[in-house]
C-alpha cells in the first residue's frame, strides 16, 4: 500500500539557518515523489518532483530509494518560506493513488 | 487553461441539508482526486476518480459520502444530511495520468451550522 509519512508537525527555525523536512514513504514499485506547498490563503501548489531534480526557491529533494525518503532541504531559511509543506506520492500503475503525507508546518522566526 | 475551479468557494449548510461540491479539472486532464482539510491538519484523501469511474474511494466516509465524475460536466462530491464534523475545507486536484503532477483547486470552505 502507498503511504507517506512526515515525522515532524510543525518545525521552527531561524531565518538564514538550514532546514530539512523530512518525507519516508512506502510503495511497492517505482513511485513518482512531490513536495507541494501551501501558503498562507492560497492553493497547494507544486514546489518540486523528484525526476525534474531542479531546485525551486533555494529548495532541493533527492530521492534515496535504499532508506524510502525524499527530504526537503534549504541551506538557508527565509521568512517567506514560512508555509505548509506536504509531501505526496504518486504511481504510474493502474488504480495507484495520489497521496499526501500529514504536512509540516514550517515557521521561519525572524 | 483557466485551472482547477472548485465552485462554491464557501458553502455554510444547516445541520441535516445537503452539500454539493463541484470541481471542474483543467482541460484535457481525466483524473480527479478530493480531498479534506480539517482546521490545522493535514490533508486527508477521500476519493480518486477517472471520467465515470470511481477508481480509489478508500478515504470515503462510508455512509453520506458519494463522488462522481461524469462524462460530461465536473466533478461532484456529495454530502447528505450534513452534521458538524463535516466543516472543512475540500480540495479537488486533477491530472492528466498516473504519476504525472496533479494541480490543485482553491477549495471550498464548508461550513455546517
Amino acid at each position: 500500500a502507498q503511504r507517506v509519512t512526515q515525522p515532524e508537525k510543525l518545525l521552527s527555525v531561524f531565518k538564514g539557518a538550514p532546514v530539512e523536512l523530512k518525507c519516508n514513504y512506502s510503495y511497492s514499485g517505482s513511485p513518482e515523489l512531490f513536495w507541494y506547498v501551501q501558503y498562507s490563503r492560497q492553493r497547494l501548489q507544486l514546489l518540486l518532483r523528484h525526476i525534474s531534480r531542479e531546485s525551486i526557491k533555494g529548495f532541493t529533494a533527492d530521492l534515496n530509494k535504499g532508506e524510502t525518503s525524499f527530504h526537503l532541504k534549504k541551506p538557508f531559511a527565509q521568512e517567506e518560506d514560512s508555509a505548509m509543506y506536504y509531501c505526496a506520492l504518486s504511481g504510474s500503475n493502474y488504480g495507484q493513488n495520489f497521496v499526501f503525507g500529514p504536512g509540516t508546518r514550517l515557521s521561519v522566526l525572524p | 487553461n483557466a485551472g482547477v475551479m472548485q465552485n462554491p468557494r464557501h458553502l455554510v449548510r444547516r445541520r441535516g441539508q445537503e452539500a454539493r461540491l463541484r470541481c471542474s479539472p483543467m482541460k484535457g486532464h481525466s483524473h480527479v482526486y478530493w480531498y479534506r482539510q480539517l482546521p490545522e491538519e493535514g490533508l486527508k484523501f477521500m476519493v480518486y476518480l477517472q471520467k465515470e469511474n470511481i477508481i480509489d474511494e478508500s478515504g470515503m466516509p462510508k455512509e453520506r459520502f458519494s463522488a462522481e465524475f461524469p462524462k460530461e460536466g465536473p466533478s461532484i462530491l456529495r454530502i447528505q444530511q450534513v452534521v458538524r464534523g463535516d466543516s472543512a475545507a475540500y480540495f479537488c486536484a486533477s491530472s492528466p495520468d498516473r504519476g504525472a503532477e496533479a494541480f490543485f483547486g482553491q477549495g471550498t470552505r464548508l461550513t455546517v451550522v
